[in-house]
């Protein structure tokens, strides 16, 4: 089965560091991976994907995510974490379902800054 | 305009009424999703359709129902629900073709709860 995996529930980084959000896939065939972002009481918003080519892909609010094909890991980061960047994180797969195309969400990580 | 647009915001409604959530897109997108999303929990997607017909149905229990009149357009009527029902109901879009790989614009969602 596709999936992808979040093993921290929470990470704590102090504002003005850097910061990494992690996440490991299981796939067949090529991986389409995704992260989304989630504040309070609202809906997900999209942050950057990985379809192919360059392992380092650029995001929105300054997030971009390495594709290590032999770690099976597509981790979020950032060079330089702010308090507003305090939310919900998710990262998401593509899946086949019986002919149609799918998203399958991780667990989500909360992401704490401290001011 | 990137945005999609959910109706209402809260809703309480008791176990033997019958209500409506809509959600409305206009970015052109062909696919619009609804998902379950629990408090700190990952969303669940609940259906899909693709160009304006049912293309998955993650064995949902028929009191939820979708409908959508057009490519604009997505409800979700419920009847006889039960308090385990209430939830986050978030609804999403995308384009859509084939061999290709989008990300999904969500709404902020419409908060249940079931009395």
């Amino acid at each position: 089965a596709q999936s992808v995996a979040q093993p921290e529930d929470q990470v704590n980084v102090a504002e003005g560091n850097p910061l990494t959000v992690k996440c490991t896939y299981s796939v067949s065939g090529n991986p389409y991976l995704f992260w989304y972002v989630q504040y309070p009481n609202r809906g997900l918003q999209f942050l950057l994907k990985y379809i192919t080519g360059d392992n380092l892909v650029k995001g929105s609010y300054g997030f971009e995510a390495e594709f290590n094909k032999s770690q099976t890991s597509f981790h979020l980061k950032k060079p330089s974490a702010l308090v507003s960047d305090s939310a919900l994180y998710f990262c998401a797969v593509r899946v086949a379902s019986g002919g149609y195309q799918k998203v399958t969400f991780g667990t989500g990580t909360k992401l704490q800054v401290i001011p | 305009d990137t945005e999609v647009t959910q109706t209402p915001k809260h809703l309480v409604m008791g176990m033997t009424n019958k209500k409506s959530l809509k959600c409305e897109q206009h970015m052109g997108h062909r696919a619009m999703y609804w998902y379950k999303q629990k408090a700190k929990k990952p969303p669940e997607l609940m259906f899909v359709y693709s160009y304006e017909k049912l293309s998955i149905n993650e064995s949902v229990p028929s009191r939820f129902s979708p409908e959508c009149p057009n490519s604009s357009l997505l409800n979700l009527h419920l009847h006889a629900l039960q308090p385990e029902d209430s939830a986050l109901y978030l609804c999403a879009s995308s384009q859509e073709r084939r061999e290709q790989v989008y990300e999904q614009y969500f709404g902020p969602g419409t908060r249940l709860t079931v009395t």
